[in-house]
C-alpha cells in the first residue's frame, strides 16, 4: 500500500486556475470512485473539499472541482484566491476497508 | 455539530506504548460511521493508521498493513469515545495524530479533530 503520487508544489496567480494530480494504481484510484481531497492550512486539521471523485460538500465553493481518468485523479481550483494557499491531499479507498493518502501538494498563490 | 477531540500524553519514550483517546460529541459512535486514526509526521503527509466500525454488538477494526502488528483501536460506547494504542514506538512515530469520522459507503472523512502532537523521545 504505497502513498499516492502528487506534485510537491503547484502555483498560480489570483484568478487563474491550477490542477493538482494524484496518481495511484488500479488497486486504489483506478479501482474505485472513492477519491477525496482535503485542504490543510498550517497548524490546522484537514478539511474535506471533494468526495466521490467530483462531489462537493455543502459550503465548499464551486471553484473547486474534481475528476478522474484511469489511475489519476485531479483537483482543479479555478479563480484562485489568496485563501486557497494551503496544502492539498488526495485520499483513495484501497479496498478491504483500507485507505491511502497522497504525499500532499503545496499550493502557492503568487 | 459533530466534534472530535484527541487527548493523551505528548511525550512517549522509545519502545513504550503510545495511547490516545478521541472523545466524540454531537454524534453517537455506535450509529454507523467509521472512526479513524490518521497521523502526520512533522512536515510530511498524512498516513491512515486504522479504523473501527461498529457492526452489531461489537466493533470491527481495520489497520494499515504497515502498522498492523503494533496497532490496536478500541471503542468505549458508554463514554462515546475510541482509542488508539501503538506499541514499541520509535522516533519515526513522532507525529500529529488526528481522529476523524469516516462515511460508510462513500469512504470520505468528514469531521476531524484538531490533532495532537506526540513526540517519541527519551
Amino acid at each position: 500500500q504505497s502513498a499516492l503520487t502528487q506534485p510537491r508544489s503547484v502555483s498560480g496567480s489570483p484568478e487563474q486556475s491550477v490542477t493538482i494530480s494524484c496518481t495511484g494504481t488500479s488497486s486504489d484510484v483506478g479501482g474505485y470512485n472513492y477519491v477525496s481531497w482535503y485542504q490543510q492550512h498550517p497548524g490546522k486539521a484537514p478539511k474535506l473539499m471533494i468526495y466521490d471523485v467530483s462531489k462537493r460538500p455543502s459550503g465548499v465553493p464551486d471553484r473547486f472541482s474534481g475528476s478522474k481518468s484511469g489511475n489519476t485523479a485531479s483537483l482543479t481550483i479555478s479563480g484562485l484566491q489568496a485563501e486557497d494557499e494551503a496544502d492539498y491531499y488526495c485520499c483513495s479507498y484501497a479496498g478491504s476497508y483500507s485507505w491511502v493518502f497522497g504525499g500532499g501538494s503545496k499550493l502557492t498563490v503568487l | 455539530q459533530v466534534q472530535l477531540q484527541e487527548s493523551g500524553p505528548g511525550l512517549v519514550k522509545p519502545s513504550e506504548t503510545l495511547s490516545l483517546t478521541c472523545a466524540v460529541s454531537g454524534y453517537s459512535i455506535s450509529s454507523g460511521y467509521y472512526w479513524d486514526w490518521i497521523r502526520q509526521p512533522p512536515g510530511k503527509g498524512l498516513e491512515w493508521i486504522g479504523s473501527i466500525y461498529r457492526r452489531g454488538s461489537s466493533g470491527s477494526t481495520y489497520y494499515n498493513p504497515s502498522l498492523k502488528s503494533r496497532v490496536t483501536i478500541s471503542e468505549d460506547t458508554s463514554k462515546n469515545q475510541f482509542s488508539l494504542k501503538l506499541t514499541s514506538v520509535t522516533a519515526a512515530d513522532t507525529a500529529v495524530y488526528y481522529c476523524a469520522r469516516g462515511k460508510i459507503g462513500n469512504y470520505y472523512k468528514d469531521y476531524w479533530g484538531q490533532g495532537t502532537l506526540v513526540t517519541v523521545s527519551s
